[in-house]
């Protein structure tokens, strides 16, 4: 089946510090990969893809991401944490089909950060 | 600035009340999505559409319907709210094969957060 795991409910880190969120990925075929942050009381918001190509890939805010196939793995990473970070992150993997339920979210990691 | 509207963005309403929520995108999107969610947990998909005309059931069974007459509008419906609907719910567009151009993936509305008493 395929799916998408977030092995950590929680992350804590300290600003200034790197951080990292986890993510691992079962899926046949080559996925596109996504990371999106939930700030409180809002909707998602698209932080960086990967598609093909360069396996680190840049996005939004500083954050970037670095894509494993061997490990089926797709880690955010921020090289210096900021308190304003602190949100609910989730990893995405569209599935190369176009059409059907093609987009399945992990279950989400809370990061905080502090100060 | 939001491409994908959804109001109201809070809801307070009584048990047994007929409400719906509404969600538009001026984005040209084909595919909408509802999802569920509850504060800080993870995202249940309840419907999707295609397109006009088009809706479907998603992972979570749902109490709700929704419909798509237009290709901006996919309003969600609860024919008798409940204390057990109370939650986040997310409503979100894309676009077939889309990949190369803008994000990609989901644009999310807001959310309306919907609390039944």
């Amino acid at each position: 089946a395929q799916s998408v795991a977030q092995p950590e409910d929680q992350v804590n880190v300290a600003e200034g510090n790197p951080l990292t969120v986890k993510c691992t990925y079962s899926v046949s075929g080559n996925p596109y990969l996504f990371w999106y942050v939930q700030y409180p009381n809002r909707g998602l918001q698209f932080l960086l893809k990967y598609i093909t190509g360069d396996n680190l890939v840049k996005g939004s805010y500083g954050f970037e991401a670095e894509f494993n196939k061997s490990q089926t793995s797709f880690h955010l990473k921020k090289p210096s944490a900021l308190v304003s970070d602190s949100a609910l992150y989730f990893c995405a993997v569209r599935l190369p089909h176009l059409y059907g339920q093609n987009f399945v979210f992990g279950p989400g990691t809370r990061l905080s950060v502090l100060p | 600035e939001a491409d994908i509207y959804q109001t109201p963005r809070y809801l307070v309403i009584g048990t047994g009340k007929k409400i719906t929520l509404e969600c538009s995108q001026t984005m040209g999107h084909d595919k909408m999505y509802w999802y569920q969610q509850d504060p800080g947990m993870e995202l249940h998909l309840i419907h999707y559409s295609y397109g006009v005309n088009s809706t479907e059931k998603g992972d979570l069974s749902s109490e709700s319907t929704v419909s798509r007459i237009r290709t901006e509008h996919f309003p969600l419906t609860l024919e008798s709210a409940r204390p057990s609907h109370t939650s986040q719910y997310l409503c979100a567009s894309s676009s077939i094969g889309q990949t190369s151009s803008g994000s990609g993936g989901y644009t999310f509305g807001s959310g309306t957060r919907l609390t039944v008493v």
